[in-house]
């Protein structure tokens, strides 16, 4: 069974700063999709970044950006220049099979705190 | 990107009564919809996969005959609680896969409900 694992429960930075958010997972899969999905405090599921793993290039969205280790089986999440609207808990989540067709994984997530 | 829909936000009932949450897609035909729950403070706990046409796909440890989840039209899911109890009370959010999106992996979600039992 896949899993999905983040270490930090909060965190906390200053507005502007940039911010690691970590995320391991553990599949035998050799196809499967990585997102890094935001939820402020209106519950809404975002969508935030998206990786495929048989793609070698880091994805970007903008402030956003990923480091994908497929071998370590790391997925970080960057964000650049934080602002206010980035505080929000932050899930991790993994989906597997030919093109994502499982369910969706999530890790515990991480409550990211931006401050003023 | 595709729209999922879920109704109501927030209901409150007595213990005991039954209470039914709708998800729609609302632009998109969902062959899979996916039923989640959500505890304060932790994260989304897949319940029940929802397969149109037939029985949903129940996840370890829950109820089937608590949480019934008919998908009988392609843009259309709903999860009972049955004889609810206080302990029922959580966030339950809904997803759905957009066949268009079938290459992305990515799932689109509902605005949750908030089901409160007395």
């Amino acid at each position: 069974a896949q899993t999905v694992t983040q270490s930090q429960p909060e965190m906390s930075v200053q507005e502007a700063e940039t911010v690691t958010l970590s995320c391991t997972y553990d599949t035998s899969e050799n196809n499967y999709y990585l997102f890094w999905y935001k939820q402020p405090p209106s519950r809404q599921m975002i969508l935030v970044i998206r990786q495929e793993a048989y793609k070698q290039q880091n994805a970007t969205e903008n402030r956003f950006s990923v480091n994908f280790q497929k071998a370590a089986k790391s997925f970080s999440l960057k964000i650049s220049d934080s602002q206010l609207g980035d505080t929000a808990m932050y899930f991790c989540a993994f989906t597997g099979g030919v093109q994502g067709a499982q369910k969706l994984v999530f890790g515990q997530g991480t409550r990211l705190t931006i401050n003023p | 990107g595709a729209v999922v829909s879920q109704h109501p936000s927030r209901v409150i009932c007595k213990s005991g009564t039954s209470v039914k949450i709708e998800c729609r897609s609302l632009d998109f035909q969902a062959t899979t919809m996916f039923w989640y729950r959500q505890f304060p403070k932790q994260s989304l706990m897949l319940m029940a996969t929802s397969n149109e046409g037939s029985k949903a796909t129940y996840e370890q440890g829950v109820e089937k005959d608590k949480f019934l989840i008919n998908h009988a039209s392609l843009t259309l899911s709903t999860l009972t609680v049955t004889s609810a109890h206080p302990e029922d009370s959580s966030f339950y959010i809904c997803s759905a896969r957009d066949p268009a999106s079938t290459n992305t992996g990515e799932l689109f979600f509902g605005e949750g409900s908030r089901l409160t039992v007395l």
